[in-house]
């Protein structure tokens, strides 16, 4: 059982370029959540789905975009990468009232 | 808007010392509380939760406490090990499961 996997695991980008952050899991969990984690900072949520074809800001969604077209897949895309979206990506799962499972992350750096 | 504060970090303690790490929050109603643990490296993983008030609780010998009347949950273990060298987070509840965190706090254990 996989869990929730995240791809790639570290990215350097250029400032204006584009990618996307791929999130997978495999527990048919309805939630799906995009953190980041700044350093010395707490996780801070960015954008998160409830189901297929459903998804809603967080606290930091500029420069952000989501979509869930399945129930297993929500990527993150940057479209424009600044310096200021140097971080660390964690995607996060979950059911109603369970716990969140977390992937191992994605470091980006933009230069 | 919902929030938690955590005491700062690094904790250094020895091994078999006893460990308390600190989580106050602020939030509408009682919502359910976490400490999740992030090794180097890895994803975050959840410890323990609890979901309403006097709850405890429990996991690989940790311990946390709901304490509506101190809007507290603070992380006790009695002995810690090398091995429990990690990130430490708290974290509420605030809908959708999604998380609200504190900012962390780094455990460094000597032998």
């Amino acid at each position: 059982n996989a869990g929730v996997t995240q791809t790639p695991k570290f990215r350097i980008l250029k400032i204006g370029q584009s990618m996307t952050l791929q999130c997978t899991q495999d527990m048919n969990h309805n939630y799906m959540y995009w953190y980041r984690q700044d350093p010395g900072m707490g996780l801070k949520l960015i954008y998160y789905s409830v189901g297929a074809g459903i998804t809603d800001k967080g606290e930091v969604p500029n420069g952000y975009n989501v979509s869930r077209s399945t129930t297993e897949d929500f990527p993150l895309r940057l479209e424009l990468a600044a310096p200021s979206q140097t971080s660390v990506y964690f995607c996060a799962s979950s059911y109603q009232n369970t716990e969140a499972f977390f992937g191992q992350g994605t470091r980006l750096t933009v230069v | 808007g919902d929030s938690v504060t955590q005491m700062e970090g690094p904790v250094t303690l020895s091994e078999e010392a006893f460990l308390t790490i600190n989580c106050t929050y602020t939030a509408t109603g009682y919502p359910s509380l976490f400490w999740y643990v992030q090794y180097p490296g890895e994803g975050l993983q959840l410890l323990l939760k609890a979901t309403k008030a006097d709850d405890k609780g429990s996991n690989k010998g940790f311990e946390a406490t709901y304490r509506k009347e101190t809007t507290s949950f603070h992380l006790e273990k009695g002995s810690v090990q090398v091995s429990d060298s990690a990130v430490y987070f708290c974290a509420l509840e605030s809908g959708f499961q999604k998380l609200v965190f504190g900012t962390g706090t780094r455990l460094l254990v000597s032998p």
